[in-house]
């Protein structure tokens, strides 16, 4: 069964600091994203990596660059966290094919103050 | 433990058929459900559910949720080939479980010609 882990499930940060998240899959997936889930937004697509150090911009990068330096590991990062990135983070992978299902992590709630 | 679960996990049918497709869910304090359409990278929203018996309708889409068995479908009216994609059911708790949001492994979707 794939499983998707992320780092954390809850985390509070203060404006200004630099934020980490990260996302493991353990089923050898080429595709990695991640998303941004709002109230009556939906899931928003922030960026997404096809292959190991490839990322490509999603609908939303500004304010986060991603990381992936190995095939299993894909790292959200907030350079200087503001407040209205608080949000819930979600992480997913797939294999290459554009037509399987993309499984999803936990989620990462998190809060700015 | 938290889950969901969607069936059937692969359905094919032909144009102008109707489909229903099912979500089951076990989750702490239950905050809403959702349903996305994924087609190619970012899914797309489609309904969020949080009363009983109260069908959400969007075109040849509608959803409805039964908070006592536990259970939304979502039923898809006339089908085009242009519906053919992987159908996510997402359940999300709050309070004890706050910002817990669970995926389903998704229904993948193919209308035929």
């Amino acid at each position: 069964d794939v499983k998707v882990t992320q780092s954390s499930r809850y985390l509070v940060k203060r404006t200004g600091e630099k934020v980490f998240l990260e996302c493991v899959q353990d089923m050898d997936h080429e595709n990695m994203f991640w998303y941004r889930q709002d109230p009556g937004l939906g899931l928003r697509l922030i960026y997404f990596s096809y292959d190991v150090k490839m990322k490509e911009k999603g609908d939303i990068p500004e304010g986060y660059s991603v990381s992936r330096e190995k095939k299993e590991r894909f790292s959200l990062i907030l350079e200087s966290a503001s407040t209205n990135q608080t949000s819930m983070y979600l992480c997913a992978s797939s294999t290459r094919r554009g037509t399987d299902t993309q499984y999803f992590g936990p989620g990462t709630r998190l809060t700015v103050l | 433990e938290d889950k969901v679960v969607q069936s059937p996990l692969s359905l094919v049918v032909h144009e102008g058929d109707t489909v229903t497709l099912n979500c089951s869910y076990e989750v702490t304090n239950f905050r809403s459900l959702l349903w996305y359409k994924q087609e190619k990278k970012a899914p797309t929203f489609l309904f969020m559910l949080t009363s009983s018996g109260i069908e959400k309708k969007s075109g040849r889409l509608s959803s409805i949720l039964d908070k006592k068995e536990l259970f939304s479908i979502l039923n898809i009216t006339a089908t085009q080939t242009g519906d053919s994609a992987i159908y996510l059911c997402a359940v999300e708790g709050y309070g004890g479980s706050q910002g817990n949001l669970i995926f389903g492994k998704g229904t993948k979707l193919s209308v035929k010609p």
